[in-house]
């Protein structure tokens, strides 16, 4: 099956400052999400973006589908941006995979 | 919309006993999915339906794990018996054509002790 992976796994931030975010996935896709886990633990859909630019707030995506891969960028982080973020492709079938997720924590 | 329901948001039970986990999709989305997360594992897919039908099963662990959809507005996941390994957060997600809308639950976190 088609396999994704996220860089980093890991990052800490101060508020304030901006992140990047990677998914590369092995195989092309015909959707591509960013969820949000936050520390309770609640998913949350950021963005659907199989291809091209998207811009919510502070958060920014981009998909670069024929180079098979993603990017979500914060901007001026906050601690309520902490929690882990998901990316999830599919390849032609309803069902996601997911990636094992970045787990960001910005502290004040 | 409440956005996707389900219940109950905690459930601690014993070894053997039978465990029912419960899901409301969202109105008008034609998918439904339960999935489970594990620190080890991620996030599962254990299976989907369409239209109430369930298509894909595969990620089911085992016989002891079951699930169904009577109509549109319910599903139910059931365990029987429940082992300590089955212990997670168990999803339920709804979406339209399986792309758009792709709304998880508060999720359902199971102690078996």
């Amino acid at each position: 099956g088609i396999q994704v992976e996220q860089s980093p796994p890991d990052l800490i931030l101060q508020e304030g400052a901006n992140s990047t975010l990677r998914c590369n996935f092995s195989d092309s896709v015909n959707n591509l999400q960013w969820f949000h886990q936050n520390p309770w633990g609640q998913l949350i859909n950021l963005f659907y973006i199989p291809s091209g630019t998207k811009q919510n707030g502070r958060l920014s995506a981009t998909t670069v589908a024929t180079e098979r891969y993603s990017l979500l960028y914060i901007s001026s982080s906050q601690t309520t941006d902490s929690g882990v973020y998901f990316c999830a492709v599919n390849s032609g079938y309803s069902t996601l995979t997911f990636g094992k997720g970045t787990m960001l924590l910005v502290s004040p | 919309d409440a956005g996707v329901i389900q219940s109950p948001r905690h459930e601690v039970t014993e070894m053997g006993q039978e465990v029912t986990l419960r899901c409301k999709p969202i109105s008008g989305h034609d998918y439904l999915f339960w999935y489970r997360q594990t620190m080890m594992r991620g996030l599962e897919l254990l299976i989907y339906f369409n239209n109430n039908v369930p298509i894909d099963d595969s990620g089911m662990p085992e016989d002891r794990f079951s699930a169904k959809m009577p109509n549109a507005s319910f599903s139910t996941l059931k365990i029987q018996p429940s082992e300590p390994r089955d212990s997670a957060v168990y999803f339920c997600a709804s979406s339209l054509r399986g792309l758009y809308g792709y709304t998880f639950g508060s999720g359902t976190r199971l102690t078996v002790v």
